[in-house]
């Protein structure tokens, strides 16, 4: 049994580019959350995909927006990436909607922005 | 608003030690969910335990034990008999009772020396 799946696992992007990264969920799992991890710090939560919508979003701008399909695997985008992005990005599934539900991880994509 | 704080940035123990993480939060809530994750070095968070702000029994699951204590609002974690393998990153996360919300501490970084 898979678990939850991220592509790419490194990525570098210059200021300005966007950017998309990709996660498939653990069988089973209809939801996926992603998060941001900037190193030393702990994840934020970006937002959470259910039923191919955006249900909840913590609080970051809206260049990051994301897709769910119908097979519930996800993209997070990034547009006009500053420095700041640069972080580990994290992909999450579970069931159900809810963040308070138990959440499996992936191994993340580590996103360097020049 | 809501915050999670674990203080300890980094603890260091020879193993077989006992250790114990504290995770401090604040939260309006009175319905909320405390969690622990683990992050090895491969970078992929690892569930550890979620407790609902109305159970608060502790838990002991093999080596890993959890003290929740509303009136100090606090919820810590204790290795007992600590291995190498225990070095990581612990998380501590809280989510709010409307489950929209969802913050992690900075993380203690755990070494178990040999």
């Amino acid at each position: 049994d898979a678990g939850v799946t991220q592509s790419p696992t490194h990525l570098i992007k210059t200021r300005g580019q966007q950017v998309t990264l990709r996660c498939s969920p653990k069988s089973g799992h209809d939801t996926v959350s992603w998060y941001q991890q900037a190193l030393g710090q702990g994840p934020q939560f970006i937002f959470q995909y259910y039923e191919e919508e955006e249900r909840q979003r913590g609080n970051f701008p809206d260049r990051f927006s994301g897709h769910q399909f119908p097979n519930y695997s996800s993209e997070l985008n990034v547009n006009a990436l500053l420095l700041g992005d640069s972080a580990l990005y994290l992909c999450a599934s579970s069931r159900g909607q809810g963040i308070y539900n138990e959440q499996f991880f992936g191994p993340g994509t580590r996103l360097t922005v020049l | 608003a809501q915050k999670v704080t674990q203080a300890q940035t980094e603890i260091s123990v020879v193993e077989k030690e006992d250790v114990t993480l504290d995770c401090v939060y604040e939260t309006r809530d009175t319905t909320y969910y405390l969690f622990w994750y683990k992050q090895p070095p491969s970078g992929e968070l690892v569930f550890l335990i979620r407790r609902n702000s109305f159970d608060e029994q502790n838990e002991i699951s093999g080596r890993y034990s959890w003290n929740f204590q509303k009136s100090t609002s606090s919820f810590n974690f204790t290795i007992t008999a600590s291995q190498v393998v225990d070095s990581a990153v612990y998380f501590c996360a809280l989510v709010n009772n409307a489950g929209n919300m969802l913050t992690f501490g900075g993380g203690t970084r755990l070494m178990v020396k040999p």
